[in-house]
């Protein structure tokens, strides 16, 4: 079945960038996201990509997706300590109706 | 801005015990899901409910569980018997379309 994979951990001085990595096996993917989980929080969206795009922006963020390696990528320039979270790559399949195929999370640290 | 709520936000049960867990949808969304992510292992996609019926379960979705919209608002998962591995944090998530599901902030179900 599908499979998603992230690191696990990943630490950054405030003002760099992060970046987040996801790779997946189903290439039928339409729609790759990226959540955002605080400290006894649900799944914030953070962004979405269709899988026809290379790159999304939004404001500090940046989603390259790389469909020949299957790898999606979420930047976050100019990090902040409250970016401080686990980021879940997600990708959703089926048509229809969908459901999302979720990766480990990344712990994400940021140190001031 | 409109969220997805979800109560209790922490329920404790015996084995073999009935819960229901409850979920209030973004008001004008149509497609509803439940997920649950057990301690330290991935979100994993439990059902999907569009147009008053399931659309797709997963395979641990099994005659254990079932879902129900009872009114226009509520959303609710039950387990019927539960068994020590249901522990686990459960996630409503609904959307307007198929393709941007917004989570609640989930339910702790613990069972003793």
């Amino acid at each position: 079945g599908e499979d998603v994979e992230q690191s696990l951990f990943l630490s950054v001085r405030e003002g760099d960038s992060s970046v987040i990595n996801c790779t997946y096996t189903d290439s039928s993917s339409t729609y790759l996201y990226w959540y955002k989980q605080e400290p006894g929080a649900g799944l914030q969206l953070l962004t979405y990509i269709f899988s026809n795009m290379d790159m999304k922006q939004d404001q500090r963020l940046t989603v390259l997706l790389n469909k020949k390696d299957k790898h999606l990528s979420l930047r976050i320039a100019d990090t902040q300590t409250g970016d401080s979270a686990i980021y879940f790559c997600a990708v959703g399949l089926g048509s229809g109706t969908y459901k999302y195929i979720f990766g480990t999370g990344t712990r994400l640290k940021v140190l001031a | 801005e409109p969220e997805v709520t979800q109560t209790p936000s922490h329920q404790v049960t015996q084995m073999g015990q009935e819960v229901i867990l409850r979920c209030v949808p973004i008001s004008n969304h149509l497609y509803f899901y439940w997920y649950r992510q057990i301690l330290g292992q991935k979100v994993e996609f439990l059902v999907s409910f569009y147009n008053n019926e399931i659309s797709e379960k997963s395979e641990i979705f099994d005659d254990q569980f079932s879902v129900e919209r009872p009114d226009g608002s509520n959303f609710t998962l039950k387990i019927r018997s539960t068994k020590l591995e249901d522990s686990a944090m459960y996630f409503c998530a609904s959307s307007r379309t198929a393709y941007e599901q917004y989570f609640g902030p989930g339910t702790r179900l613990t069972v003793t």
